[in-house]
């Protein structure tokens, strides 16, 4: 099974707001409410920010938000912070006890 | 608090086999799905295995079916995944992950396996 398909890349100033998307299909993102996204920063442990589409963890900041239009999910990262500039993944059910990553978005905060 | 600790990554060469272990001192993962996830040299994260609470119910990613094997010691508040056939693409920092209620919500910090000859 593929990877889901984010860009490999975005970026934002400090302050601004930018969106991470995350596209799958009817039987992994669009099927299901089941979408978490992670933060990865270089030598460290993944960290869960975002879970079932839109609900952040106790201690992530509430500039992490999330969303999902049918087959595409986002996550979107409001007043941009330097501690901010990391990779994101995304992570859906598809199904069967079947999980998909996405192939990763490396944000760069200018 | 769910602190989890890889151990076991090394050199291996082709063909070889390793052992790798997640652990939680200070916590029970008896009542955890355990996924084992891992990253390599300037890839991204790619799901590995999973294996349920009493460890009956066990999944494998594509490019490791056959080759690994997941498994638990409750007893030891222990997880384990014992890579073998290993090629040179295995290497990767293998992080471990509660994985209840669809989301990975704590992880280790990873352990390296470098595949040479």
């Amino acid at each position: 099974q593929s990877a889901l398909t984010q860009p490999p890349s975005a970026s934002g100033s400090l302050g601004q707001s930018v969106t991470i998307s995350c596209t799958g299909t009817s039987s992994d993102v669009g099927g299901y409410k089941y979408v978490s996204w992670y933060q990865k920063h270089p030598g460290k442990a993944p960290k869960l920010m975002i879970y079932e589409v839109n609900n952040r963890p106790s201690g992530v900041p509430d500039r992490f938000s999330g969303s999902k239009s049918g087959n595409t999910a986002s996550l979107t990262v409001s007043g941009l912070q330097a501690e901010d500039e990391a990779d994101y993944y995304c992570f859906s059910y598809a199904g069967t006890k079947h999980y998909i990553f996405g192939g990763g978005t490396k944000l760069t905060v200018l | 608090e769910v602190q989890l600790v890889e151990s076991g990554g090394g050199l291996v060469q082709p063909g070889g086999s390793l052992r790798l272990s997640c652990a939680d001192s200070g916590f029970t993962l008896s009542s955890f799905w355990i996924t084992w996830v891992r990253q390599g040299p300037g890839k991204g994260l790619q799901l590995v295995a999973t294996i349920n609470p009493d460890g009956r119910l066990r999944y494998y990613g594509d490019s490791v079916e056959g080759r690994f094997t997941i498994s638990r010691d409750n007893a030891k508040n222990s997880v384990y995944l014992q890579v073998s056939s290993v090629r040179v693409d295995d290497s990767a920092i293998y992080h471990c992950a509660t994985h209840n209620d669809w989301r990975l919500a704590n992880w280790g910090q990873g352990t390296l396996v470098t595949v040479s000859s």
